[in-house]
Formats: C-alpha cells, sequence, structure tokens
C-alpha cells in the first residue's frame, strides 16, 4: 500500500511570508494527524483531524497556523505570517481510526527554513 | 499533561552488543499506550515496538524488546545484537486511552536517544 505523501520536502522562506504544506494519507485512513518536530526535540502534535472534522487543535498556535480536510481527505497546514522559530520539520500521520490501536503511519516530513 | 522524558541524549553500542535505552514517564491516567519510535536520516518515523498498559507482559519483536513497569513509570528499550541499521534517533511516545480523550489520541514524544552503532 502506499504510504504517507506529503510535499515539498523542503521549503525555504523568509520571516513574514506565507507557506502552506500538502499531506494525502493512506487511503481509508480516516484520522489524520500534524506534528512539530523542532530540531533535537520529539514531535508535538500541532492537529488531528476525524474525517474532516477536527478532534484536537489544542497545540495549534491559531493566530498564524491553519489546517483543513475539506473533503476527509488529504490535508493542507498553512502558516501566515512565518516566524524564524517556525523553523522545523512538519510530518503527517494517519491511522485507520481514531481510538484504535492500529498504529500510526508517518509521511517523510516538510523541512522548513524560516530566514 | 502528560510528559515524556528520555535522559540519554545519546547511547553508542558495538555491533552485535546489546544496548538500553530509558524513558520515563508521567500521567495520570490508568489506562495508556507506549510505543518507541525510530527515526532515521529519511525522517520518516518507523515504529518499533508497542505496549499497551493493562498487559502486564511485556512486548518483544524480534530482537527488540521493553522493559515495562507500570508503578515506576518507565518503559525501556533493549535492542539485543546491535545492527549498523539500528542506527537512527530513537523515540518514546505516549498516548491517552480513547476512552479518556474524547477521540483525541495524539502522540507524546520525548526528546529522542541518538543511537550509534560502532562497527
Amino acid at each position: 500500500e502506499a504510504g504517507v505523501a506529503q510535499s515539498p520536502r523542503y521549503k525555504i522562506i523568509e520571516k513574514r511570508q506565507s507557506v502552506a504544506f500538502w499531506c494525502n494519507p493512506i487511503s481509508g485512513h480516516a484520522t489524520l494527524y500534524w506534528y512539530q518536530q523542532i530540531l533535537g526535540q520529539g514531535p508535538k502534535l500541532l492537529i488531528q483531524f476525524q474525517n474532516n472534522g477536527v478532534v484536537d487543535d489544542s497545540q495549534l498556535p491559531k493566530d498564524r497556523f491553519s489546517a483543513e480536510r475539506l473533503k476527509g481527505v488529504d490535508s493542507t497546514l498553512k502558516i501566515q505570517p512565518a516566524k524564524l522559530e517556525d523553523s522545523a520539520v512538519y510530518l503527517c500521520a494517519s491511522s485507520l481510526v481514531a481510538g484504535q490501536n492500529y498504529g500510526y503511519t508517518f509521511g517523510s516530513g516538510t523541512r522548513l527554513t524560516v530566514v | 499533561a502528560q510528559t515524556v522524558t528520555q535522559s540519554q541524549p545519546e547511547m553508542s553500542v558495538q555491533e552485535a552488543e546489546t544496548v538500553t535505552l530509558s524513558c520515563t514517564y508521567d500521567t495520570s491516567e490508568s489506562d495508556y499506550y507506549l510505543f518507541w519510535y525510530k527515526q532515521p536520516p529519511s525522517r520518516q518515523m518507523i515504529l518499533v515496538i508497542r505496549q499497551e498498559a493493562y498487559k502486564q507482559q511485556n512486548a518483544t519483536e524480534n530482537r527488540f524488546s521493553v522493559n515495562f513497569q507500570k508503578a515506576a513509570k518507565s518503559f525501556s528499550l533493549k535492542i539485543s545484537d546491535s545492527q549498523l541499521g539500528d542506527a537512527a534517533m530513537y523515540f518514546c511516545a505516549y498516548r491517552r486511552s480513547p476512552e479518556q480523550g474524547g477521540g483525541a489520541d495524539g502522540l507524546t514524544f520525548g526528546k529522542g536517544t541518538h543511537l550509534i552503532i560502532q562497527p
């Protein structure tokens, strides 16, 4: 089965610019997660979708970050405007059903550098 | 809120030897799941092993096994017969029981341990 697809793989932008990341989960996976991984740290959950609804966005900086999953399939994470501290790898993951111990499948992430 | 602590930023082991990576966590919940993930330079998180808190038996996957001490809130990973391909960042992660999270089941990760395999 195809894995979780993310694009772009790398992105360099200047501070105050906007940027968007795209994620296509494994076919049939209802639950989708976005994580932020700052260099030297473990990933931190930003948002969790169940189909096209938000389950948990308690750690999403909503003044500059937004995410959507309009048709319950692929998802976009946006940052506007970007700050230097947003430099990180943004990982997308999906699972078959939230609350079941099927495990997660991660994508390879997008490395964002804000200069 | 749950926290996960990995106190070893880096570990080194000779090829074919055994190494143990440490992880402790803090939670007030009684039902939860624990995971070890491997992250190679490709950045993709790969599941190594998982443990359900309600199971007393320690999980084992081939050369990988865990020592789960629920009362001590400790969850260490033992890698036997270390291979060059085991070199990577290893992350310990916690996931709350879905019944307690209202459907929210995102992972809480530690800071990771960089494992080096010496040939």
